[in-house]
């Protein structure tokens, strides 16, 4: 079985330029999670996504951070304009619907803001 | 004061020993408690999940819960040099969706 595929693996950009990133869940997972792990931090959850709509995004800086999941299967996490706090990895995850369901994480993009 | 708090290691120790890492959280109402390994440049993998308080033993590893101390611990039995990477622990009202994570402890283990 597939795991979650993200792209790219590593990105750098200059503040204030913006980035996007892309990740495809696991086949059949109605649920996506994208989070943001800051070195020597854990994982925090950005958004959630059940299907193409957003059930969580409280922790979203939404004034700079976007993300879509258009017909409920991949699903793109950008960023306008890049702040140097922003460098993290990002990581995309997925998991069949319902709170019980595990989750399976991708590898993430490594983001680097100069 | 975080809701999770973990120490972040480094913790080194030679292969065969006996591990215990360890988590204390501030929010009472979180009832689902993980563990999840991960390794350099790779994305979390869950280890161990346990509902509420006791424990839970899966081969080599077992999971602890005192919901009255609001501490939770992972062991490692005859540890493996493969077992080196962060080990996160991670808590949830809700099952795995909404999960508060702790910092990570990075392990090493040595031949």
């Amino acid at each position: 079985e597939a795991g979650v595929a993200q792209s790219p693996r590593y990105k750098i950009i200059e503040k204030r330029q913006s980035v996007a990133f892309w990740c495809n869940p696991i086949s059949g997972h109605a649920t996506l999670y994208w989070y943001q792990q800051i070195l020597g931090q854990g994982p925090k959850l950005l958004i959630q996504f059940q299907n193409n709509g957003v059930v969580d995004d409280s922790q979203l800086p939404k004034d700079r951070f976007s993300a879509e999941r258009l017909k409920g299967v991949d699903s793109t996490l950008k960023i306008q304009p890049a702040k140097l706090e922003d460098s993290a990895v990002y990581l995309c995850a997925s998991s069949l619907a319902g709170a019980s369901e595990k989750l399976f994480f991708g590898s993430g993009t490594q983001l680097s803001v100069l | 004061q975080k809701e999770v708090e973990q120490d972040p290691g480094p913790l080194s120790v030679p292969e065969g020993a006996i591990v215990s890492l360890n988590c204390t959280y501030s929010n009472s109402a979180f009832q689902y408690f993980m563990w999840y390994r991960q390794y350099s440049r790779k994305g979390p993998e869950l280890l161990m999940y346990t509902y509420s308080s006791g424990n839970k033993e899966d081969g080599r590893f077992t999971a602890q819960v005192d919901k009255s101390s609001k501490y939770i611990s992972l062991f490692i039995r005859d540890s493996q040099p493969s077992d080196s990477a962060t080990y996160l622990c991670a808590m949830s009202k809700t099952g795995f969706q909404k999960l508060v994570f702790g910092t990570g402890t990075r392990l090493l283990v040595s031949p």
